[in-house]
């Protein structure tokens, strides 16, 4: 089946530092989302982004996905940005993988 | 209140018996869908349903059963509980297979 692979697995940064997400996925999809659970557990999407580049204040993503790859970009980092970030995708018509999430990226924003 | 919820939020069980996990959602929303996150497994998708009477098997089905007779509702069972089922489950909801999810707040799930 599809394979989505999330690096970095742990991101520490200061606040208000910049920094990139990145979803690695093994073959072609026609869905992809970021969502972002914060430390208390509550899952949030962030993007539904199957291709482009969409922004939401200060965060941004962009699906290259002839490429196989989509970046979450968080700018002017606050401590409430801290959470594990995942990306999934869907490759329809493949039944075994209907929606397949990545192992996340565990953000830690340092005040 | 709008939106999804999930019933119980805790749970303690024992291996063998029956468990039901409730979803319920006010969006009417046609597709649901049911995850469990485990550490070092992220989330993993156990059912979904595309609408009323309408299910399929997600990635890890197994030990699981799940139905649908109304639209704002998607209950899943642990017909019987085992160990291996100790988890954090979440229930979505969205529009269709290519929108927003919108997630619950999650049942954790302990079976001793």
């Amino acid at each position: 089946g599809i394979q989505v692979e999330q690096s970095p697995p742990d991101l520490i940064l200061q606040e208000g530092a910049n920094s990139t997400l990145r979803c690695n996925f093994s073959d072609s999809v026609n869905n992809l989302q970021w969502f972002h659970q914060n430390p208390w557990g509550q899952l949030i999407n962030l993007f539904y982004i199957p291709s482009g580049t969409k922004q939401n204040g200060r965060l941004s993503a962009t699906t290259v996905a002839t490429e196989r790859y989509s970046l979450l970009y968080i700018s002017s980092s606050q401590t409430t940005d801290s959470g594990v970030y995942f990306c999934a995708v869907e490759k329809s018509g493949d039944r075994d993988d209907k929606i397949i999430f990545g192992k996340g990226t565990r953000l830690h924003i340092l005040p | 209140d709008a939106g999804i919820t999930q019933s119980p939020r805790y749970k303690i069980t024992e291996t063998g018996r029956q468990v039901t996990l409730m979803c319920h959602q006010t969006w009417s929303h046609s597709y649901m869908f049911w995850y469990r996150q485990d550490l070092g497994h992220g989330l993993r998708l156990i059912y979904y349903s595309a609408a009323a009477d309408i299910t399929d098997k997600g990635e890890v089905p197994d030990g699981y059963v799940v139905s649908r007779s109304k639209t704002e509702n998607f209950p899943l069972t642990l017909e019987s509980a085992t160990r291996s089922q100790t988890s954090v489950y979440f229930c979505a909801s969205s529009v269709s297979l290519e929108r927003t999810q919108y997630f619950g707040p999650g049942t954790r799930l302990l079976v001793l």
